[in-house]
């Protein structure tokens, strides 16, 4: 593992089904979130988690939990999963909450593509 | 509200150069960013700025004016694999990122 790993890499759900999307880093970095993005839209942040132990609601929280039992997972997951759910999920992680990460920025995971149908 | 303006797309020829401009309304500002994110691609980070200026790294350069709420990323000697869509980004107040929808960047022969 180098960086960030998601998986999965894509799924197609059926509408009302349960799913987690993963996310593991191996950088320890205390920081992590998880965005979603949209043809057209900015990436809009989803949940966050500025250090092990602590979550935080973001743009668009509303159908999705997470959960940061340890620095280096960060699932989200979608409890009953409806067709506007449908986007590209990507996980990210600084290392540092503010300053996102000192001007080193964000560092991404290669994503998930979901479904909802 | 908080909002990030930046052109839908741009069409630029290879070899020559490319300004794309970010303009920014956010409540409060600690720095803004640019990343390069190649299609089905995760984001890549480009550049930062926190201070009124020109910041430049090889071909890219970024530059900044906090009064005017405005960002723009200069693309020099652009190649082929420059074509990608390019994100604005500003940490506001609460140290969250904001992101601009992108731009992205055609290059032709």
């Amino acid at each position: 593992i180098a960086g960030i790993t998601q998986a999965p890499t894509s799924q197609i759900l059926a509408a009302g089904r349960r799913m987690t999307l993963r996310c593991t880093q191996d950088m320890r970095h205390n920081a992590m979130y998880w965005y979603r993005q949209d043809l057209g839209l900015g990436l809009r942040l989803i949940h966050y988690s500025n250090t092990a132990g602590t979550t935080g609601k973001g743009e668009v929280p509303d159908g999705y939990s997470v959960s940061r039992a340890n620095t280096d997972d960060f699932p989200l997951t979608l409890a009953s999963a409806v067709p506007s759910q449908t986007s590209v999920y990507f996980c990210a992680s600084s290392d540092s909450p503010d300053r996102a990460g000192g001007g080193h920025g964000y560092t991404f995971g290669s994503g998930t593509r979901l479904t909802v149908v | 509200g908080q909002n990030i303006d930046q052109p839908t797309e741009m069409t630029a020829t290879e070899g020559a150069i490319v300004q794309i401009n970010c303009t920014y309304q956010t409540s409060g500002f600690n720095g803004l960013f640019w990343y390069q994110q190649h299609a089905g691609e995760a984001p890549t980070f480009l550049s930062y700025n926190v201070l009124d200026g020109l910041e430049e790294k090889g071909r890219f350069s970024s530059f900044l004016s906090r009064s005017k709420g405005y960002s723009y990323l200069l693309l020099k000697e652009l190649q082929m694999k420059d074509s990608a869509s390019y994100l604005c980004a500003v940490l506001d107040s609460n140290y969250q990122l904001i992101w601009g929808a992108g731009t992205k960047l055609i290059i032709k022969p």
